[in-house]
């Protein structure tokens, strides 16, 4: 059964740190880009950041550049989401995604077949 | 203010069709980057609706189908059912200069009276 995991959330200050992991089974995980999306309580999908399947295309969103850092182990089938400088405003629930096709060059142009159950981030003092 | 714009909400009665709009701009859906939609039911994670503007995943009723033309997008649903009440989201891609990456919409709520 193809699964995403996620874990490593959970109540931090403002200012400080957070890594999120995401398991992958089921799939040949380095053969597939992965992405980081968001949902505030009772808001949108907001999309965090995505990596190719070789990790030469990396992107992330306005929101988290310079402050959230993207990577994944293929030896492991694990993608990662390093937060530094927290804010109020990254509290959200964190799903892991999986694109649909595998080596796609640019991590983002497809769609995103596979979706963990979220992990949550509550950034308050 | 998401990249992609749809209504906050959209209804109808069992068994009518509803559709749900997803309006872009150049650097994204009318750069001919593909749309994708999702459907959220309460308390879950996002489901792939649409794949590729006008496909179905396997095991998604064919009452529901997309279609795209120039900056826009929509998702069509016919025959609606009690089931289907959700949150609805487009995605695509942008190449803007500030930045590419995903884009979605704001989401829409329907509500099957």
């Amino acid at each position: 059964e193809v699964q995403l995991v996620e874990s490593g959330g959970g109540l931090v200050q403002p200012g400080r740190s957070l890594r999120l992991s995401c398991a992958a089974s089921g799939f040949t995980f380095d053969d597939y880009a992965m992405h980081w999306v968001r949902q505030a309580p009772g808001k949108g999908l907001e999309w965090v950041s995505g990596i190719s399947w070789n990790s030469g295309s990396i992107g992330y969103a306005d929101s988290v550049k310079g402050r959230f850092t993207i990577s994944r182990d293929n030896a492991k089938n694990s993608l990662y989401l390093q937060m530094n400088s927290l804010r109020a405003e990254d509290t959200a629930l964190y799903y892991c995604a999986k694109d649909m096709r595998n080596r796609i060059a640019v991590a983002g142009i497809d769609a995103f077949d596979i979706w963990g159950q979220g992990t949550m981030v509550t950034v308050s003092s | 203010q998401s990249v992609l714009t749809q209504p906050p909400s959209v209804s109808g009665a069992p068994g009518q069709r509803v559709t749900i709009s997803c309006t872009g701009s150049s650097s994204n859906i009318g750069a001919g980057y593909d749309v994708h939609w999702y459907q959220q039911l309460p308390g879950t994670a996002p489901k792939l609706l649409i794949y590729g503007n006008s496909n179905r995943p396997s095991g998604v009723p064919d009452r529901f189908s997309g279609s795209k033309s120039g900056t826009s997008a929509s998702l069509a649903i016919t025959g609606l059912q009690a089931e289907d009440e959700a949150d609805y989201y487009c995605q695509s891609y942008d190449s803007s200069l500030s930045g590419p990456g995903v884009v979605f919409g704001g989401g829409t709520k329907l509500t099957v009276l």
